[in-house]
């Protein structure tokens, strides 16, 4: 257990639908990071958020939102699905800020949430 | 994005020492390199990092070239628990003035074969 924990585990829905996946960052970490795998592609990095402020983007989506919380927990929207966005889904979360540029920031994962799009 | 360079894969016969090689040639003098690994379709699980001087765990030693272009990533007596894809990574700009990512590249599918 890295104590990120990502809920559902498991999620099959349909095309035009939207869901909501949940993360919550191991304890005393601020940082919160999301990030997309397709079957055999790499980590995509969508999006980081630290203390409830957003502060790095990748290639999300505009139908894709997120954010942090006061209590830290993220989530993840992802609307108008389509067959493509089936994939996994991972959290990561660290105790430092992107901002801070001089030293190590460690990144812990979760087990990951396998979203399914019929 | 990616700013490493690893062999798509690699094989290792069990017990030996298996040497996972990484170009990071326009790795900047205050970037860290990180390893990470993701077995099957499991989480990223952090091995190390090192900025410049040779790095070792309970995992993993990192051996980091002088000039900080290219690193060596050295598990001792792999095992097939070992057998995980390895990402060696380094941070990159993001959109946000002053922020950074992690940005992961196809990273090496390490095998241990018995």
């Amino acid at each position: 257990d890295s104590g990120v924990t990502q809920t559902p585990k498991h999620l099959i829905t349909a095309t035009g639908q939207r869901v909501t996946l949940r993360c919550s960052p191991r304890s005393g970490d601020l940082s919160v990071y999301w990030y997309q795998q397709s079957l055999d592609q790499g980590l995509q990095f969508l999006i980081q958020y630290y203390n409830g402020e957003e502060r790095a983007k990748g290639n999300i989506l505009e139908r894709f939102s997120a954010q942090q919380f006061p209590d830290l927990h993220s989530e993840l929207n992802l609307s108008s699905l389509e067959l493509g966005d089936s994939a996994l889904y991972f959290c990561a979360s660290s105790p430092r800020d992107s901002l801070l540029l001089s030293g190590a920031n460690v990144l812990t994962f979760g087990a990951g949430s396998r979203l399914t799009v019929l | 994005d990616a700013k490493t360079t690893q062999p798509p894969s690699m094989d290792c016969a069990e017990g030996r020492a298996a040497n996972l090689p990484c170009n990071h040639s326009t790795i900047s003098g205050n970037e860290y390199v990180y390893w990470y690994r993701q077995i099957h379709s499991q989480g990223p699980q952090y091995i190390i990092h090192g900025l410049k001087n040779n790095e070792t765990n309970e995992m993993a030693s990192l051996i980091i070239t002088e000039d900080r272009k290219s690193s060596t990533l050295i598990l001792p007596h792999a095992t097939l628990r070992d057998t995980a894809v390895y990402y060696c990574i380094v941070r990159v700009p993001s959109v946000i003035q002053g922020a950074q990512k992690l940005v992961f590249g196809q990273g090496t599918r390490l095998t241990i074969n018995p």
